[in-house]
Parts: C-alpha cells; structure tokens; sequence
C-alpha cells in the first residue's frame, strides 16, 4: 500500500525565518493534500495539489508538487507564531479504496 | 450542515463500556471516513463508506468496532467493552468525490478511557 513520510518530525524556528517541510510517497501521487492542525482539534484544509510541477500559495504558504509526482514540499515565508502547528499531508490511496492516506505529520512550533 | 460536525466532544468512559461517537458529514458529501489519533501519532484509517457501496472496514482494529452509516448520511462509530489503548481522538471526514476533491474533517471526539 501507499505510504507517506514527512520530514523533518519536528521544527522550531524564529519568528520571520521562512522553513519547508517535504512529504515524500512510496507511489506516484495523483493528488496531494495538505493540512494543519492545531493541538487537540481537526484538521484544517490548506491546498490540494495534482498536476506535477502545480505549486499554489495561500497568503505565505506556498506548496509544490514534483514533477515526477513523488514529493511536494510545503514552504513558509516569514513565519509567524500563528504558523504553528501540525502539518500533515494526505493523498487517496489508489491501491484499495479511495481512503485517504496520511503522513505522521511535521510539528511547527515558532517562536516569537 | 457549513461544515463536518462530531458529537460528543469529548467522552470519559470506564473501562468495559461501550461507546458511540456520532459523525454529522456535509449535506451532499457522498464519501464518509473514519481515522483515529493517538497522542503524538498520525491518522490511523478506521473505515470509509462511499455511497451504497460496501464499506471499507480494512482499518477497523477489532471486532469491537463497528460503524455505520444510516441514509447515506449521518454515521454512528461503535466500540463495545472499551478499553485503555482506545483512548485516542477520533476524526471523522467527508468529501463530495472519493480521491479528486479535498476532505473535510471535523473537530473529533477525544475518547479518554478511565
């Protein structure tokens, strides 16, 4: 089956450095997903990407699918304390079902 | 309903008690999923219904849990004789087309078993 892996596990940052985080999947991607969740609470839709080389931006996260439709990074420029989280991305999972997969996630922590 | 919407949000139940977590998806939403959470752990896939289609129950832990889902609506996840390692939040998602659109997911329940 399909598998995501996320790195790093872990980010602390400065408040205004910009950071990235990768997601990386066993199969080709036909589409990928990534989401934020803060402490205790759901998950919250940031973009949904599916053609390889697509990037989409959202205020001052910009998220890019590779060509090969393998890995797509997810980047932040100037953080802010409001970034934090955690950042997860998921795609379907073509091998079964459609169920959607997920990586372990990325924790964000920024400090002001 | 404006978005995915879990009832309780929380729960505390004694160990051997069976529980029911209710998941509300958005109208017109035709896939439905299921994904639990552990302190410090990913998403962890429980089930997934799509339409009139049989369920897709491959991540169900054990036979303690069941789910279903009544008019292709409002789903109801069961788990009989609970115990400690069930303590987790469960997450419930929904989504218009099954892989090409985005899910949405609701604020979950944190089931913590005593």
């Amino acid at each position: 089956s399909q598998e995501l892996e996320q790195s790093p596990q872990s980010l602390i940052v400065q408040e205004g450095k910009n950071l990235t985080i990768n997601c990386t999947s066993s199969k080709t991607l036909y589409g990928l997903y990534w989401y934020k969740q803060k402490y205790g609470e759901g998950l919250i839709f940031l973009m949904m990407l599916q053609k390889g080389g697509e990037e989409k931006s959202h205020e001052k996260i910009t998220a890019k699918l590779d060509e090969k439709k393998q890995q797509s990074s997810l980047h932040i420029t100037a953080s802010q304390p409001s970034h934090a989280g955690i950042y997860l991305c998921g795609a379907p999972d073509y091998s079964g079902t459609y169920k959607y997969i997920f990586g372990t996630g990325t924790r964000l922590k920024v400090l002001a | 309903g404006a978005g995915v919407s879990q009832s309780p949000s929380n729960k505390v139940t004694e160990k051997g008690k069976d529980v029911e977590l209710r998941c509300d998806p958005i109208s017109g939403h035709t896939a439905l999923y299921w994904y639990r959470q552990s302190l410090g752990q990913g998403l962890e896939f429980l089930i997934y219904f799509q339409g009139n289609s049989a369920p897709d129950k491959s991540g169900l832990p054990s036979d303690r849990f069941s789910a279903e889902r009544t008019g292709g609506s409002v789903s109801t996840l069961t788990i009989q004789r609970t115990q400690q390692e069930d303590s987790a939040v469960y997450l419930c998602a929904s989504s218009s087309q099954t892989g090409t659109t985005e899910a949405f997911f609701g604020q979950g329940t944190r089931l913590t078993v005593v």
